[in-house]
């Protein structure tokens, strides 16, 4: 089945440890999108790709960069961790950012900062 | 003011009930409408998608767009308590997708 895949489920570092959360996906999607998700929260976009043109949301911290190397991979780096960054993090992709397009989420990295 | 804003609950009702869960956006350039359910630490999954005003009806859900008023329901029909989750509503132009912050709905067996 296509999907979108999270690695790994769950991750725990240490607090100002880079780590880096790993995206991928079989739909052939031209978009993919990172968000942070905190408890009883809506998803905050991050920054999304469309094909390789990068797009940082204005209030992402600089803390927070995004890598794709190609059309199925997307990768969320965070430079140095902040207990404030404790989230589960979200990867989506849509197909082409036209206006009927729909998201589809991978099923999350829990982030723990210790 | 939040571009899309619902009451986080949560909502709790017996199984069988219909449930009415709203939405309200203030993005006019909003053109297509999603309900995404999550359950817990798992990621979303999308429900229902809409473009226009009027109702769409897949199975036991309907969702509803009320673009007048700015107004996005999901009525659940004959509710399961694994329908027990969190659900999503969102909006979108273009690439751009925003999300309210949910309504964490139980169905009690």
């Amino acid at each position: 089945d296509a999907m979108v895949i999270q690695n790994p489920r769950y991750q725990v570092t240490q607090f100002g440890k880079p780590v880096t959360l790993s995206c991928s996906q079989t739909l052939n999607h031209n978009v993919m999108y990172w968000y942070q998700q905190k408890s009883s929260q809506a998803p905050k976009l991050l920054f999304h790709y469309y094909d390789k043109d990068f797009n940082n949301e204005a209030d992402t911290p600089d803390n927070f960069q995004s890598r794709r190397p190609n059309t199925s991979f997307c990768f969320l780096d965070i430079r140095s961790p902040g207990l404030g960054d404790a989230a589960m993090y979200l990867c989506a992709t849509s197909r082409d950012g036209s206006r009927t397009d729909t998201q589809y989420f991978g099923p999350g990295t829990r982030l723990t900062v210790l | 003011q939040k571009e899309v804003e619902q009451d986080p609950g949560p909502l709790s009702v017996p199984e069988g009930a219909i449930v009415s869960l709203n939405c309200t956006y203030s993005n006019s350039a909003f053109q297509y409408f999603m309900w995404y359910r999550q359950y817990s630490r798992k990621g979303p999954e999308l429900l229902m998608y809409t473009y226009s005003s009027g109702n769409k009806e897949d199975g036991r859900f309907t969702a509803q767009v009320d673009k007048s008023s700015k107004y996005i329901s999901l009525f659940i029909r004959d509710s399961q308590p694994s329908d027990s989750a969190t659900y999503l509503c969102g909006g979108n132009y273009g690439q751009n997708f925003v999300f309210g912050p949910g309504t964490r709905l139980s169905v009690l067996p």
